[in-house]
């Protein structure tokens, strides 16, 4: 069974900083999918990012990037120039290809400090 | 807005009582997921559904079952409520075998809570 492990239950920063939210998994699969959603305050659960394996260039959107090492089994997010509206809940997720189940860490409660 | 749409957004029940969480996938999208998520128990994944079929099983309780509809839409039903069925229900959707990479899309919750 696949499991995912993000070691920081808590981080803070303060604004426009850039911090590095780390997530590791154990899988033995070769082919699947890593995400990382945020959830603010108002509890949704909102896609941040998303990376395929089997692309070795690392997935960026705007002031999210992620460092995909696939033999070190590490995928951790940085959240450039970070904005008061970054302050959430941070979940790393797995998905094997062929299957539609997502694999949650346990999250990473950030906080952006003014 | 991530197109999920899910009601009731808060509900108070009591114990033993049974109640229906309702879901709207994305338009387009033929796959719904349920997930619970509790303080001790963290993200869960408890069902999918793909076009009116059941396609996977996470860590459903027996107590409780979901269907989806001809419209695609799809309802969690739980009952024998108990105190620790308290939680955020969220509904998903995707579209499955698209190359989008089988992302998933949230909706904003159903907060249940058990008294």
């Amino acid at each position: 069974a696949q499991t995912v492990t993000q070691s920081q239950p808590e981080m803070s920063v303060q604004e426009a900083e850039t911090v590095t939210l780390s997530c590791t998994y154990d899988t033995s699969e070769s082919n699947y999918y890593l995400f990382w959603y945020k959830q603010p305050p108002s509890r949704q659960m909102i896609l941040v990012i998303r990376q395929e394996a089997y692309k070795q260039q690392n997935a960026t959107e705007n002031r999210f990037s992620v460092n995909f090492q696939k033999a070190a089994k590490s995928f951790s997010l940085k959240i450039s120039d970070s904005q008061l509206g970054d302050t959430a809940m941070y979940f790393c997720a797995f998905m094997k290809q062929g299957a539609q189940k997502l694999v949650f860490g346990q999250g990473t409660r950030l906080t952006i400090n003014p | 807005d991530s197109g999920v749409t899910q009601t009731p957004k808060h509900l108070i029940t009591a114990t033993g009582q049974r109640v229906t969480l309702r879901c709207s996938p994305r338009s387009g999208d033929l796959s719904v997921y349920w997930y619970q998520q509790s303080l001790d128990q963290g993200l869960q994944f408890l069902i999918q559904y793909y076009n009116g079929e059941e396609r996977a099983k996470g860590n459903i309780l027996e107590r409780f079952s979901a269907q989806q509809f001809p419209d695609l839409h799809s309802e969690l039903n739980l009952s024998s409520l108990e105190l620790g069925d308290s939680a955020l229900y969220f509904c998903a959707s995707s579209v499955e075998g698209s190359n989008s990479g089988n992302t998933i899309y949230f909706g904003e919750g159903s907060w249940l809570t058990v008294v």
